[in-house]
């Protein structure tokens, strides 16, 4: 399986700051992925990181909001823009090699925003 | 909205007793997925069982899933404390198989 560098692992941050979460993996992957999981909740997908174009959004989320990259296929960013305290989550990258496998994930980023 | 959804929402049990999980969906699917989280963690893959298949085994784990009834189930046998967690089933949904994640079940394995 594919080992997933998430960066950073923990922040607490101010609120109408922006912060860049960075997401590592050590193989080429086709599939990534973004979730956020709020406070005692399960997760919810954010968007999908297309590898040269824009990402996918899911219903509820925004490109001004959650900025992603994907410049290659072992590496994606997800910003946090101007955020709020209802923005505290955990935020999870996931990777997939093909359609109807497994996803693994990152360890996670904890975002607390004061 | 929720694909699936798990019951119960919280388990406690003592260690070496078996814990039983139950998922329910709502539409088709190509494959069912379980998924532990330990204390806020990233998530770590069990087991995936696909549509034609009944049950699946890894280790202290089985699986079944009854696509007639939209449902699966998760066993542990023998329980740890160290299985102390959230289990979550997740299914694939779309053309990229983005998961849809079900509310999740808390268990509590005590010593």
């Amino acid at each position: 399986s594919a080992v997933i560098s998430q960066k950073p692992s923990r922040d607490i941050c101010q609120r109408g700051t922006s912060l860049t979460i960075q997401c590592q993996v050590d193989s080429q992957v086709t599939m990534m992925f973004w979730y956020r999981q709020q406070p005692g909740q399960s997760l919810t997908l954010i968007a999908t990181a297309n590898q040269g174009s824009e990402a996918t959004y899911e219903s509820g989320f925004v490109i001004d909001k959650f900025p992603i990259s994907r410049p290659n296929l072992t590496f994606s960013t997800l910003t946090v823009s101007n955020m709020s305290p209802e923005d505290s989550s955990i935020y999870l990258c996931s990777v997939a090699r093909e359609q109807d496998q497994p996803q693994h994930f990152g360890d996670g980023t904890r975002l607390s925003i004061l | 909205s929720q694909q699936g959804e798990e019951d119960p929402q919280a388990l406690s049990i003592q260690e070496g007793e078996n814990a039983t999980m139950n998922c329910s969906y709502k539409t088709s699917i190509n494959n069912l997925q379980w998924y532990r989280q330990n204390s806020g963690r990233g998530l770590v893959h069990l087991i995936l069982i696909r549509s034609n298949e009944r049950e699946k085994h890894s280790g202290r784990l089985r699986v079944t899933l009854d696509t007639s009834k939209k449902s699966s189930s998760l066993l542990i046998t023998a329980s740890r404390a160290a299985d102390t967690a959230s289990y979550f089933c997740a299914t694939p949904t779309g053309a990229n198989s983005k998961l849809t994640f079900g509310k999740g079940i808390t268990l509590s394995v005590r010593p």
